[in-house]
């Protein structure tokens, strides 16, 4: 079993619409959980990090987050040709011990 | 910095030669990483340090591939005797030692082994 899962994709999307991205993980002690996302050609950027159950808002992207069920969720809405890209889901426990998923494409399509 | 750096951004070489790849984290970092991407596939991690020791070298695919990072700071990834399956994108990412600091990576070395 990966120690982080997400769906490969491709996840397709009309422009504007809500665009769901989920991920689990098996490591119960995980403390903080980050969405990175990667254009195509180019290195991940961090877009979004939580380390609470429930919901963090950051403009139109919400990052969703569930413990118990170990499930994390990035729901960006009013979705834009601009957000096409690879989405990738990061998982850990401490300091330095970070675990990646392999990552959902994402295409929007006007 | 004010990011990380890495050089080169490209590099081809032959089949059997020895390269060094360099990454410049950002200012204040203490923790640096090593990943390698193929085409249209996942992160692999390689190695990590915590200033200048690497307590995790696990992902380091070869005895082939070593790394090292001097004064806390720039770290060196070299690979002897290059296989074409070596080729790949090599990203460096930096991050505090605040616990819940995500990685700010750097652009990315691509490397081809011809």
């Amino acid at each position: 079993q990966k120690e982080v899962e997400q769906n490969s994709g491709p996840l397709s999307v009309p422009e504007g619409a809500i665009a769901s991205l989920n991920c689990t993980y098996s490591d119960r002690g995980s403390q903080s959980f980050f969405w990175y996302r990667q254009y195509s050609g180019k290195s991940p950027e961090l877009i979004m990090s939580i380390y609470s159950n429930g919901d963090k808002e950051d403009g139109r992207f919400t990052a969703q987050l569930n413990k118990a069920s170990q499930y994390v969720s990035l729901l960006i809405r009013d979705s834009q040709p601009s957000d096409s890209a690879t989405y990738l889901c990061a998982v850990s426990a401490g300091t330095d011990d970070m675990r990646f998923g392999a990552g959902t494409r994402l295409t929007v399509k006007p | 910095g004010a990011g990380v750096s890495q050089s080169p951004s490209n590099k081809v070489t032959e089949k059997g030669k020895d390269v060094e790849l360099r990454c410049d984290p950002i200012s204040g970092h203490t923790a640096l990483y090593w990943y390698r991407q193929s085409l249209g596939q996942g992160l692999e991690f390689l190695i990590y340090f915590q200033g200048n020791s690497a307590p995790d070298k696990s992902g380091l695919p070869s005895d082939r591939f070593s790394a090292e990072r001097t004064g806390g700071s720039v770290s060196t990834l070299t690979i002897q005797r290059t296989q074409q399956e070596d080729s790949a994108v090599y990203l460096c990412a930096s991050s505090s030692t605040r616990q819940g600091s995500g990685y700010t990576f750097g652009s990315g070395t691509r490397l081809t082994v011809v």
